[in-house]
């Protein structure tokens, strides 16, 4: 069973452009979450999705952000307009359906590391 | 407003010794918590988890302990070996924000020979 997947592993982009993150949950999974990890600090919550459904966004930025989680195919992690601030690592985690439980476990992909020049 | 701390950013353990990686959480409200590993370059993995209605969960060579009066929890690693020097985060949870986790600054273990 393959882990959560992340695509690119690595991204560098210039400023004012556009980045876009790709995560595949484990399969069997149906929960993604996007969290952001600037150097040296602890991760940061972005956005929680179900399939075809933003359940909570409350840690995503009000502009440039969004995230997507469609029918078919990855979820994506969309920023444009990057700016030098964007620069962080970004995890996606995964769990199960666990329906209003809070005990549910995260498993996490190995990050796509963005640079912005 | 709620937050998830570590009282140290740094540890440095003598190989075959046991470590002790401390947790404060303010939200009276968190019922499940996680203890993830992160090396560098790579995401967070997962090492245990404990629900708040348990004082005390063991694995292979850990242990975590949570104290919800004081609201504290620790992760303590048996016999540390080099391959676990990581930084060590700690994650909680509760209900009426489900899924979204949130994540301590991290404590960095460094085991030397």
């Amino acid at each position: 069973n393959a882990g959560v997947m992340q695509n690119p592993r690595h991204l560098v982009r210039r400023r004012g452009q556009e980045a876009r993150l790709r995560c595949s949950p484990m399969k069997g999974h149906s929960h993604v979450y996007w969290y952001r990890q600037l150097p040296e600090e602890g991760l940061k919550f972005m956005v929680y999705l179900q399939k075809e459904n933003i359940i909570d966004e409350s840690g995503m930025p009000k502009e440039r952000f969004s995230a997507e989680f469609p029918k078919e195919g990855p979820s994506i992690l969309r920023i444009q307009q990057v700016v030098r601030g964007d620069s962080a690592a970004y995890f996606c985690a995964s769990s199960p359906p666990g329906g209003s439980s809070s005990y549910n476990e995260q498993f996490f992909g190995p990050g796509t590391r963005l640079t912005v020049l | 407003g709620e937050s998830v701390g570590l009282h140290l950013p740094t540890l440095s353990v003598q190989e075959g010794d046991n470590s002790i990686i401390n947790c404060a959480y303010s939200n009276s409200a968190s019922d499940y918590f996680i203890w993830y590993k992160q090396e560098s370059g790579k995401g967070p993995q997962f090492i245990i988890d404990i629900r708040s209605n348990m004082d005390k969960r063991q694995g292979q060579r850990v242990t975590v302990l949570l104290n919800k009066t004081v609201k504290h929890l620790s992760l303590q690693i048996a016999a540390t070996q080099p391959g676990d020097s990581a930084v060590y985060f700690c994650a909680e949870n509760s209900d009426d924000s489900w899924g979204k986790f949130q994540f301590g600054a991290g404590t960095q273990v460094v085991v030397t020979p």
